[in-house]
């Protein structure tokens, strides 16, 4: 069965970086598109970064370009964060996308961004 | 502020029909039949349970369908049970490869 599990949370103080993992397994990485997605009390859902399935087209949302890079490689996507924010606490979730632009999710990591 | 709005609760009784709105506009939900719906039990991860506006994954119950007229999407969850108390998100393409999603709706079972 499809399994994402994510990796890398933690406490971070402002300014500070993370690189968060997600380890795939229970289907054919290479076939499908992978997104981070985020959700805080706050803000709910953000749809935060995504990448092609050969990692030649990203996209970032403009809370996190400059600041976040997304990439990929065998049976594993990754999520630099550098420059973190307070508001960028939340929980990271790394999802499988599919041609519809549904999502299965993995259990997510928890970032805390606090001095 | 959310993308797409969700009302923040809706109720029924056990048994009951239920039916959760999600209205966009005509970027995302109005323009793509790309709308999913997701249930989340606390500290859980999201669950797909509805995919292009009204197919339904291998194992979710019938109970649960979707449907959507114009901007707005719609989850009915038929037959009400006590697990199926928490929280719905809805979410549809928005083009250039992105996803919105909405604010969320926290269903009760009375």
């Amino acid at each position: 069965q499809v399994q994402l599990v994510e990796s890398g949370g933690g406490l971070v103080k402002p300014g500070g970086s993370l690189r968060l993992s997600c380890a795939a397994s229970g289907f054919t990485f290479n076939d499908y598109y992978m997104s981070w997605i985020r959700q805080t009390p706050g803000k709910g859902l953000e749809w935060i970064s995504y990448i092609s399935t050969g990692g030649g087209v990203t996209y970032y949302a403009d809370s996190v370009k400059g600041r976040f890079t997304i990439s990929r490689a065998k049976d594993s996507l990754y999520l630099q964060m550098n420059s973190l924010r307070v508001e960028d606490t939340a929980v990271y979730y790394c999802a499988r996308v599919s041609s519809s632009w549904s999502c299965r999710w993995g259990q997510g990591t928890l970032v805390t961004v606090s001095s | 502020q959310s993308a797409l709005t969700q009302p923040p609760s809706a109720s029924g009784s056990p048994g009951q029909s239920v039916t959760i709105s999600c209205t966009g506009t005509s970027s995302d939900v109005g323009t793509y039949n790309f709308v999913s719906w997701y249930q989340q039990h606390p500290g859980k991860a999201p669950k797909l349970i509805i995919y292009e506006v009204d197919k339904r994954p291998s194992g979710v119950p019938d109970r649960f369908s979707g449907s959507k007229s114009g901007n707005t999407a719609s989850l009915t969850v038929s037959g009400l049970q006590a697990d199926d108390e928490t929280d719905y998100y809805c979410s549809s393409y928005a083009g250039s490869n992105t996803v919105v999603f909405g604010g969320g709706t926290k269903l009760t079972v009375l």
